[in-house]
């Protein structure tokens, strides 16, 4: 069945050192890999997303890359800041409209 | 910038209870999603509404709840008869006419007692 597995559930990194958070995804169909950061008491807010027409995206301090072969995708934030402190969910989703399929999330801690 | 707003943000009802979730998404919106988390768990995908009707919807999204876009702009999800195991946020999202990416709204908190 369709399934995303994320690594590592916790993560606490230096502020200034980068992090990285690991997803595979199962299902072979998925082609669209969203990113989102979810802060205490809050929604999911959308940070980066890439499709699988694309090997790597990166939006400043932020970057995704995605391996179709291997199935797995990864989100590298650099230069960590304590207000990167949240939890990290990756999620694949197979078509237009189609649903979300999320991993299990990463707690990141950055400390001062 | 527009935002995706629910209300409300925490309901307490007993077992048994009906319990309506609204939602006002953003309004260029085509796609629309409820989703659940139960806590320290992942987000849970229940139903996607699509040109007003149902266009896909998980094991979990059985006949007790039921979505509904009664004016063109809110969107509901209803649970007819909450269990304890209902406990959860709610997020509703919305997505525009590309499909992809998806915007979350704050989340309802549901505790059934």
């Amino acid at each position: 069945g369709e399934n995303v597995e994320q690594h590592p559930s916790t993560l606490s990194v230096q502020e200034g050192d980068s992090a990285v958070i690991k997803c595979t995804y199962s299902d072979s169909a998925s082609n669209y890999f969203p990113w989102y950061k979810q802060e205490l008491g809050k929604g999911p807010q959308l940070i980066i997303d890439i499709r699988s027409n694309v090997g790597e995206k990166k939006d400043q301090r932020i970057a995704v890359t995605l391996n179709k072969t291997a199935k797995h995708f990864s989100l590298h934030i650099t230069e960590t800041q304590p207000e990167d402190s949240a939890v990290y969910f990756c999620a694949a989703s197979k078509w237009q409209g189609g649903k979300l399929i999320f991993g299990q999330g990463t707690e990141l801690s950055v400390k001062p | 910038e527009p935002e995706v707003t629910q209300t409300p943000s925490h309901q307490v009802t007993q077992m048994g209870q009906e319990v309506i979730l609204r939602c006002v998404p953003i309004s260029n919106h085509l796609y629309f999603y409820w989703y659940r988390q139960i806590l320290g768990q992942k987000v849970e995908f229940l139903v996607s509404f699509y040109n007003n009707e149902i266009s896909e919807k998980s094991e979990i999204f059985d006949d007790q709840f039921s979505v509904e876009r009664p004016d063109g702009s809110n969107f509901t999800l209803k649970i007819r008869s909450t269990k304890l195991e209902d406990s959860a946020m709610y997020f509703c999202a919305g997505g525009d006419r590309t499909g992809d990416e998806q915007y979350f709204g704050p989340g309802t908190r549901l505790t059934v007692t």
